[in-house]
């Protein structure tokens, strides 16, 4: 099955700082990379995804990278504020009706 | 606006009790999955469905049943609850290609079993 790897495990930096976070996958076949954010007491939301189609989307302070070679894809958050503060998981279809997510990202974002 | 509905935010169940964790969605999907979240280890799939009546395991499946009699609904059955099953339980929903749409997540249920 797909493996997916995601790094780091948690991550602090401080308010106005960027933040990186980085999945590889294991399935060359995979086409579609979408990051998803989990705020304390709610389950995980669709922040931003990428077809492999393309390298690079932006949506005001976050972007994905994809690198299809090296199978790897990072989320970007720039200019950090405290309410990005949260879990954020990487996932990659698998076969045709799964997901597979990251072991999550924990992210503080201190004022 | 769209969504998954979980029945309980928190249980706390007895060891060897049978337990049922209800999700609803009103999108129409054909996919349904439950998740198990633990510190550290992530989202584990335990079961999804792909159509009414249809049930495929995931990575974790032992101690666990499901059932989807109708579309918009799909259950998830400790049949003897156990200790090692206090955890997060993530309903989520999605069309039926994953990878060509986002997968909506309930609120969770926290699940304590004494």
């Amino acid at each position: 099955g797909e493996n997916v790897e995601q790094h780091p495990s948690t991550l602090s930096v401080q308010e106005g700082d960027s933040a990186v976070i980085k999945c590889t996958y294991s399935d060359s076949a995979s086409n579609y990379f979408p990051w998803y954010k989990q705020e304390l007491g709610k389950g995980p939301q669709l922040i931003i995804d990428i077809r492999s189609n393309v390298g690079e989307k932006k949506d005001q302070r976050i972007a994905v990278t994809l690198n299809k070679t090296a199978k790897h894809f990072s989320l970007h958050i720039t200019e950090t504020q405290p309410e990005d503060s949260a879990v954020y998981f990487c996932a990659v279809p698998e076969g045709y009706s799964t997901l597979t997510f990251g072991k999550g990202t924990m992210l503080l974002v201190s004022p | 606006d769209v969504k998954v509905t979980q029945s309980s935010r928190y249980l706390v169940k007895r060891t060897g009790e049978k337990v049922f964790l209800e999700c609803v969605q009103d999108m129409d999907h054909e996919n349904m999955f439950w998740y198990r979240q633990d510190p550290g280890l992530g989202l584990r799939l335990i079961y999804f469905s792909y159509d009414v009546k249809m049930k495929e395991k995931g990575d974790i499946p032992e101690g666990y049943s499901v059932s989807r009699e109708k579309k918009e609904r799909f259950s998830l059955i400790l049949e003897s609850a156990s200790t090692n099953q206090t955890s997060m339980y993530l309903c989520a929903s999605s069309v039926i290609d994953t990878g060509e749409g986002e997968a909506f997540f309930g609120q969770g249920t926290r699940l304590t079993v004494v």
